[in-house]
């Protein structure tokens, strides 16, 4: 089983919708959780960071992790066209960063 | 500009000629990695250096090489490069730890 599970979508809503995006993870010694997101031909960026159990906004965007449930969620609110790209869950082993497969998101005018 | 480079950014080769794609940041990181990714595979962790002269394997090493000389430094060497290196490849750096990485453009290498 891999550490990391995302659905890869693709994801089509229309702008303004709220877009959820998860990720589950089976090693409970993972402390860090991050959200990557990735434009066509681009390198990843940081979007989102978070350390503990609970929420965490910024903006549009709310970070969500679970710990007891080994979920995390990233929340969109008043999704944009810009916002079309694909998002990268990650955890942090200590050594190295643990990537979801990444989610494709199309927001639509 | 606070950046990691990379070059060549896109590079297309014969099988076991041997290559090396170059990676520098500018910020005085310690943490650098490199990674590959592939269509529904995702990112893959290929190698990655604590700091000077310290590397480590990642998921995917084989066939693979990397040094780390310089802090600000870490190449990729593919000693006899063979088509199943055809990949979209990035390097990234972080100040200390492997989290809040900075990743570079990326580098397009096709192996024929």
């Amino acid at each position: 089983q891999k550490e990391v599970e995302q659905d890869p979508g693709p994801l089509s809503v229309p702008e303004g919708a709220i877009v959820s995006l998860n990720c589950t993870y089976s090693n409970s010694a993972f402390q860090y959780f991050m959200w990557y997101r990735q434009y066509s031909r681009k390198g990843p960026e940081l979007l989102m960071y978070t350390y503990s159990s609970g929420n965490k906004e910024d903006g549009r965007f709310t970070a969500q992790v679970d710990k007891s449930s080994k979920y995390i969620s990233l929340f969109i609110r008043d999704s944009q066209p810009s916002d079309s790209a694909t998002y990268l869950c990650a955890m942090d082993s200590g050594y190295a960063l643990n990537f979801g497969k990444g989610t494709s998101l199309l927001v639509t005018p | 500009e606070a950046q990691v480079t990379q070059n060549p950014r896109y590079l297309i080769t014969v099988t076991g000629k041997k290559l090396t794609v170059t990676c520098s940041q500018n910020m005085n990181h310690e943490y650098m990695s490199w990674y590959r990714q592939d269509p529904g595979l995702g990112l893959r962790q290929i190698y990655y250096s604590m700091n000077v002269e310290v590397t480590d394997k990642g998921d995917v090493p084989e066939g693979y090489k990397v040094s780390r000389k310089e802090k600000r430094n870490f190449p990729l060497i593919l000693e006899s490069p063979s088509p199943n290196q055809t990949s979209l490849y990035f390097c990234a750096s972080s100040l200390s730890s492997p989290d809040e990485q900075f990743f570079g453009p990326g580098t397009r290498l096709t192996v024929l």
